[in-house]
């Protein structure tokens, strides 16, 4: 079947705009995450769901980034008045129901942003 | 959050000779998940270990879950073009969020 997909894959905004991610999660998986990846880096955790329920938010850097999940399906990041160090590739992974055990988690490709 | 540090951060190898990256931890890990993420790509989940002292292996992969649960490493056996990347190790530290390393990037010359 089909995997996680995000749009747009590449997004470049000028400092101050705002900006809308989208994630499709695999059909059927109840949980999603969104991570920041910089260059070089690990991806660092930014938001979980459990289909619409927002659980966590504690990645989140600061009160410009939004996320949200109204269906329990896709999911929209949203960044608004953009920053420099807001430029990242920001990914979207999708996995069932798990505990710390037994999760495996499905990546999109993920979308680069670049602020200018 | 559970903290995980891995070494080294780039390797360069021939192909063919062996390769091995390493994750460690100050405190108790109670799982370690291995992505492997090819150059522009996104990380593609590997495996999971939980056990203490686990050993998995996947083809040329073996994947080692120390005695304590403090540390664990991938070893690649003669390595091929196709195995460069970065290998990030994980830990969701007991909930559902996980922590990851810097990663290894594998460099592989023919």
């Amino acid at each position: 079947g089909a995997g996680v997909s995000q749009s747009p894959r590449y997004k470049v905004a000028k400092r101050g705009q705002d900006v809308a991610l989208r994630c499709d999660p695999i059909s059927g998986h109840v949980s999603l995450f969104w991570y920041q990846q910089a260059l070089g880096q690990g991806p660092e955790f930014l938001t979980y769901f459990q289909n619409e329920a927002q659980l966590d938010k504690s990645g989140l850097p600061s009160d410009r980034f939004f996320a949200e999940r109204p269906e329990g399906s896709v999911s929209t990041l949203k960044i608004q008045r953009t920053q420099q160090e807001d430029s990242a590739v920001y990914l979207c992974a999708s996995s069932l129901v798990g505990d710390s055990h037994t999760y495996t988690q499905y990546f999109g490709p993920g979308t680069r942003l670049t602020v200018l | 959050g559970q903290q995980v540090m891995q070494i080294p951060q780039y390797q360069h190898v021939q192909e063919g000779e062996d390769f091995t990256t390493y994750c460690n931890s100050s405190t108790t890990l109670s799982n370690i998940q291995w992505y492997k993420q090819r150059p522009g790509g996104h990380p593609v989940f590997l495996i999971q270990l939980v056990k203490s002292g686990e050993v998995k292996k996947q083809k040329r992969l073996t994947f080692q879950f120390g005695e304590a649960k403090k540390n664990s490493s991938l070893h690649i056996t003669a390595t091929q073009t196709t195995d460069v990347g970065t290998y990030f190790c994980a830990t969701t530290g007991g909930s559902y969020i996980p922590t990851f390393g810097r990663g290894t990037s594998l460099i592989v010359h023919p």
